[in-house]
């Protein structure tokens, strides 16, 4: 098993470009999650989706959008990047209590 | 929605003392409090959790105490080791298990032997 994949791993960007990350998990979880992760600010949850066809916003959802394609994969969206959007992103996912991390995806905004 | 505060920032301890990181949550209705641990250019991983239903759990070298009625909480290190060197991350959950973790902003413990 793989776990929780995400894709890609790094990325350089201009201001005003858009871009995709993926995530996909083959756990067979319900509820799959974005965070970011910026120095000294912990993990802030972005979105979630505690089950397939249902998303909801976390603590910093502006600037993002997300679509659960089905169970397995959980896709984050930057319409229009701006370098506050500098972060190393993680995608996650749970069944029973546990979040399974991705390795993350650094994504560089200039 | 919850807010979760965590202290503190950064602990240096000698290889063999004990450290302890407090957490306190905001939101009473928050029952789930899991401890991640991660290490230098890794993911986080899961080293222990509490559910409200419980004071305190232990798993070998690492516990968590709950008071629910301060909102707060704390992961013990006994015996720490270099090995122990890592950030250190408390969460809070007001859903059902699992649902929209929201973190603490990390203790980074620095281990010397």
């Amino acid at each position: 098993n793989a776990g929780v994949t995400q894709t890609p791993k790094f990325q350089v960007l201009k201001t005003g470009q858009s871009m995709t990350l993926q995530c996909a998990q083959d756990m067979n979880h319900n509820s799959m999650y974005w965070y970011r992760q910026d120095p000294g600010m912990g993990l802030r949850l972005i979105y979630y989706s505690a089950s397939e066809g249902t998303t909801d916003k976390g603590e910093v959802p502006n600037g993002y959008n997300v679509s659960r394609l089905n169970k397995r994969e959980f896709s984050l969206r930057l319409e229009s990047a701006a370098p506050s959007q500098t972060s190393v992103y993680f995608c996650a996912s749970s069944g029973l209590g546990e979040l399974f991390f991705g390795e993350g995806s650094r994504l560089t905004v200039l | 929605g919850e807010n979760v505060e965590q202290h503190p920032s950064t602990l240096s301890v000698q290889e063999g003392d004990s450290a302890v990181i407090k957490c306190t949550y905001s939101d009473s209705a928050s029952n789930y409090f899991p401890w991640y641990k991660q290490e230098l250019g890794k993911r986080p991983q899961l080293i222990i959790d509490i559910r409200s239903n419980v004071g305190e759990k232990k798993d070998q070298r690492i516990a968590v105490t709950l008071n629910k009625t301060a909102k707060h909480f704390s992961l013990h290190i006994t015996e720490t080791q270099p090995e122990d060197s890592a950030v250190y991350f408390c969460a809070a959950s007001t859903k059902e298990a699992g649902t929209a973790l929201i973190f603490g902003k990390g203790t980074t413990l620095s281990v010397s032997s």
